[in-house]
């Protein structure tokens, strides 16, 4: 089983809906992130949440964590067409010399106008 | 904003060749990493370097794999001798301290 699976693999709202992804992992973590990557480009931060918070605002989006279940949500309220793109989860786990992530598979969204 | 910048962004090479992936991370950066994306898959962890030699590595990271920092600006990925399960996006990223990456926009590399 792998750290980091996002649910739903694929979502489609309206402009204006919001937008509310999952992701699950296995191992004790120092923190989880959120990315974000447009078709065929890179990969750009959106939000870091640390194991002793529980939620997280930045603009639109709207982070929760809950250590007890390792789990995390990504909402995206008032969703706009430029809000298509794939989402990522990614986890920094505790016992990681080397600060890596292991990131999930993905929750490709699509808004459309 | 500060941007980590990847050359080329796309790599086409024969099987058996050797590559060399470039990466400029930000300039005050310490942690330096490489991921790889093979189409349609995740994302997923190669290697982890710090203070001039690697924290961390993947089962992927195998010998035909190498990295350097050869001039305190430029951070190299090289595989040695291609394979066709090499082709993927390999995307560089650093980051400062316990905060999040900054990745570059990656290089697409199709071994033919």
């Amino acid at each position: 089983s792998q750290q980091g699976e996002e649910d739903p693999q694929a979502l489609s709202i309206q402009e204006g809906e919001n937008a509310t992804m999952n992701c699950s992992y296995k191992t004790s973590i120092n923190n989880l992130q959120w990315y974000r990557q447009n078709s065929g480009r890179g990969l750009v931060h959106l939000i870091l949440i640390r194991s002793n918070e529980r939620e997280k605002h930045s603009g639109r989006l709207r982070v929760t964590l809950d250590t007890s279940k390792k789990s995390s949500s990504l909402l995206i309220t008032a969703s706009r067409a430029a809000d298509t793109a794939s989402y990522f989860c990614a986890t920094d786990a505790l016992s990681n010399a080397g600060n890596m992530l292991t990131f999930g598979g993905g929750t490709r969204l699509m808004v459309k106008p | 904003e500060p941007e980590v910048t990847q050359t080329p962004s796309h790599q086409v090479t024969q099987m058996g060749q050797e590559v060399i992936l470039r990466c400029v991370p930000i300039s005050n950066h310490l942690y330096f990493y490489w991921y790889r994306q093979i189409l349609g898959q995740k994302v997923e962890f190669l290697v982890s370097f710090y203070n001039n030699e690697i924290s961390e590595k993947s089962e992927i990271f195998d010998d035909q794999f190498s990295v350097e920092r050869p001039d305190g600006s430029n951070f190299t990925l090289k595989i040695r001798s291609t394979k066709l399960e090499d082709s993927a996006m390999y995307f560089c990223a650093s980051k400062l301290g316990p905060t999040g990456y900054t990745f570059g926009s990656g290089t697409r590399l199709t071994v033919v």
